[in-house]
C-alpha cells in the first residue's frame, strides 16, 4: 500500500540553524500538507501546496518558513532560523488525485525536531 | 471550518461496539464531514468521510443524521489498537482552501482488555 515517508525521523538542531524536513507523499497525488504537533497539543496547520505554489498558509507559517516541491517526487519544508518554539513533531500529508475537502489526506510518520 | 463538539473522552472493552458523537450544527450543505484518528506516537491516519448517506469501510462505519448536524463514528468490535484519539473535521471547502484540516481536541478512546 503507497504511503508517505518522511526524513529525518527525528532532527536535533540549535537555535538559529536553517532546517530542512523531507517528505515523498504518494506518488499520484497533487495537493501536499505540512502540518505540526507540538507536544502535547493540537495538531496544527501549516501549509498546503497544489500546482508548484502555496494555495493557503497558517499565521504559524511566516518568512521563516517556506516549501518546496524540487523535483517531483519530494515536498520540503525549510525553517531559515530556528527558535526554540519550534520544537515539535511536523507532519507530512498528500491528498488524491483531485484534491480538495471531499478526499482524504494521508499523513507521514512525521519528523520530531528539537531545537537546542 | 465549521465547529464540532466531541466528547474528552470514552472508554470501551474489547470486542464490543463503540460509538463516537460529535456534533456539528453549523454545517454547511456542502461540508463532508471527515474522521481522522492518532494513535500514540504515529500522525493522524485517516478513518472515514461522508456527505450525506450513512458510508461503511473496512476500518469502521459513519452514521450521518438526517438534518447533518451531527455524525458517529461506529468502531463495530474494538481492539486495543483502536485506542487513539479521535478527531471529527469539517474540512473548509471553495475559494483557495484545498481541504485544510483543523484538528480540535479530539475524543481519546481507551479500550480495556
Amino acid at each position: 500500500e503507497p504511503e508517505v515517508t518522511q526524513t529525518p525521523s527525528h532532527q536535533v538542531t540549535q537555535m538559529g540553524q536553517e532546517v530542512i524536513l523531507r517528505c515523498v507523499p504518494i506518488s499520484n497525488h497533487l495537493y501536499f500538507y505540512w502540518y505540526r504537533q507540538i507536544l502535547g497539543q493540537k495538531v496544527e496547520f501549516l501549509v498546503s501546496f497544489y500546482n508548484n505554489e502555496i494555495s493557503e498558509k497558517s499565521e504559524i507559517f511566516d518568512d521563516q518558513f517556506s516549501v518546496e516541491r524540487p523535483d517531483g517526487s519530494n515536498f520540503t519544508l525549510k525553517i531559515r532560523s530556528t527558535k526554540l518554539e519550534d520544537s515539535a513533531m511536523y507532519f507530512c500529508a498528500s491528498s488524491g488525485t483531485s484534491g480538495g475537502p471531499t478526499y482524504e489526506q494521508y499523513f507521514g510518520p512525521g519528523t520530531r525536531l528539537t531545537v537546542t | 471550518d465549521a465547529k464540532t463538539t466531541q466528547p474528552n473522552s470514552m472508554e470501551s472493552n474489547e470486542e464490543e461496539p463503540v460509538h463516537l458523537p460529535c456534533n456539528h450544527s453549523t454545517i454547511s450543505g456542502t461540508d463532508y464531514i471527515h474522521w481522522y484518528r492518532q494513535l500514540p506516537s504515529q500522525g493522524p491516519e485517516y478513518v472515514i468521510h461522508g456527505l450525506t448517506s450513512n458510508v461503511n469501510n473496512r476500518m469502521a462505519s459513519l452514521a450521518i443524521a438526517e438534518d447533518r448536524k451531527s455524525s458517529t463514528l461506529i468502531l463495530h468490535r474494538a481492539t486495543l489498537r483502536d485506542a487513539a484519539v479521535y478527531y471529527c473535521i469539517l474540512p473548509l471547502a471553495g475559494g483557495t482552501s484545498y481541504g485544510k484540516l483543523t484538528f480540535g481536541q479530539g475524543t481519546i478512546l481507551t479500550v480495556h482488555p
